[in-house]
């Protein structure tokens, strides 16, 4: 069964340090999104992506925040100067085109990268 | 704005007897839908079930069903016969309306603990 992969698995990072975040969506999928879950708290969205640029994002997703689709596989969100705030678990998902205009949408979450900024 | 709200921060359940989750919603779009999602201590996001505002009856996949109540604006998700493994921590959603994309809309989430 295809799914989202992301890599790592794990990031250690020194405060003000780019970081790069990799996600493959699910191949036939046209939709993709960058979640963050700091621990014990709720998941928060970031960023949606579709047709090559950002669809919406949130309002943590600042200056210091990006997205690229740069091959048409992989999907990366970049921290430019992490803060130790962005310490967090990052999911990556993606879902396929919508049918009909149905709400459901199921999105397909990859296991996520534990992202610890020191 | 949708906001979802889970207001169990914790339950416990005992093997193999039913428990319900509750997650209650606020929107003001007429047609929407609800995903339930697990979390095990492993961190990944595992999809459960979904329902969307004008299915008929309440879904079910499994072990895990959809108490859909409109009315009240309620999805609570029931777990019938409980397994150790169901141990997890419980995620109610709700797709946001707007944009082509549709980003999910969290709930604080419920850490549900199954007891042997």
């Amino acid at each position: 069964e295809p799914e989202v992969t992301q890599t790592p698995s794990h990031q250690v990072t020194q405060m003000g340090q780019e970081v790069i975040l990799r996600c493959v969506p699910i191949s036939n999928h046209l939709y993709f999104y960058w979640y963050r879950q700091i621990l014990g708290q709720k998941v928060e969205f970031l960023v949606s992506f579709y047709n090559n640029e950002i669809s919406e994002k949130s309002e943590i997703f600042d200056d210091q925040f990006s997205v690229e689709r740069p091959d048409g596989s992989n999907f990366t969100l970049k921290i430019r100067s992490t803060k130790l705030e962005d310490s967090a678990m990052y999911f990556c998902a993606s879902s396929p085109p919508s049918s009909g205009g149905a709400t459901y949408n199921e999105q397909f979450f990859g296991p996520g990268t534990r992202l610890t900024v020191l | 704005a949708q906001k979802i709200t889970q207001t169990q921060p914790g339950m416990f359940v005992q093997e193999k007897e039913a428990v319900t989750l509750d997650c209650t919603y606020d929107t003001s779009d007429p047609s929407y839908g609800l995903f339930w999602y697990k979390q095990p201590s492993s961190g990944e996001m595992i999809f459960l079930i979904y329902q969307g505002s004008y299915d008929q009856q309440n879904a079910t996949e499994g072990r895990y069903s959809l108490n859909f109540q409109k009315a009240r604006k309620s999805a609570n998700l029931v777990i019938s016969a409980s397994q150790l493994g169901d141990s997890a921590m419980y995620f109610c959603a709700m797709p946001q309306r707007s944009g082509s994309a549709r980003q999910l809309t969290f709930g604080s989430g419920t850490q549900l603990t199954v007891l042997p």
